[in-house]
């Protein structure tokens, strides 16, 4: 059974930083692209970024809204993929889902979400 | 403000059919292949269709997709209260190089 588990979410104050993780089985974590969305509470699902699987290069690919302050990376060998958010604004508040890329825009396995919440 | 346009609610009847559109441009569904996902109350959301209108073989056959041009619609025959969900179109958007959503339509049976 494909299992996706997201942690490390939490209550954070504005222009820190949080690293989520999303440990997974039930499949060859190498061989597919790992996404993570998010969704504001009471809104819509939004595209946070994209990592590609080594034999795709590993790169990445993020949304606008945080580009240049989040980061998906992944550890092959422990089947997790990472989510690391640097200074967090009130506006990244929301549960963050990973997901497991059938191809790059499509997501056929998600994780239950973890709960980021950014306040002072 | 969506890139991709869903109406906000649609509402039927068990075991009747309701159809949700999805609309967009050239440089998303026009020329790109869409998803939809169904989420339920308080769970993740889950894959229906991929590739415009393919389904996952966990997914029954009441549920479909189609598309023409700039528009995808996702249709669900025989309700069910368990079909009350919302549900979310998705697709690459060429010109943003971003993964683009509809804002979610709230299905009511």
């Amino acid at each position: 059974e494909v299992q996706l588990v997201e942690s490390g979410g939490g209550l954070v104050q504005p222009g820190r930083s949080l690293r989520l993780s999303c440990t997974c089985s039930g499949f060859t974590f190498g061989d597919y692209g790992m996404s993570w969305l998010r969704q504001a509470p009471g809104k819509g699902l939004e595209w946070v970024g994209f990592i590609r699987s080594k034999d795709f290069g590993g790169t990445t690919e993020y949304a606008a809204s945080v580009k240049g302050r989040f980061t998906i990376s992944r550890d092959d060998s422990k089947s997790v993929a990472y989510l690391q958010m640097n200074s967090l604004k009130t506006d990244d508040t929301g549960v963050y889902y990973c997901a497991r890329a059938r191809v790059f825009w499509c997501f056929d396995s998600w994780g239950q979400g973890t709960l980021v919440s950014v306040s002072s | 403000q969506s890139v991709l346009t869903q109406p906000p609610s649609v509402s039927a009847a068990p075991g009747q059919k309701v159809t949700i559109s999805c609309s967009g441009s050239s440089s998303n569904i026009g020329n790109n292949f869409v998803s939809w996902y169904q989420q339920l109350p308080g769970t993740a959301p889950k894959l229906l269709i991929y590739e415009n209108n393919e389904r996952p073989s966990e997914i029954p056959d009441r549920f479909s997709g189609s598309k023409s041009g700039t528009s995808t619609t996702l249709g669900i025959t025989g309700l069910q209260t368990g079909d009350e969900a919302d549900y979310y179109c998705g697709t690459w958007d060429s010109g943003l190089s971003a993964v683009v959503f509809g804002g979610g339509t709230k299905l009511t049976v």
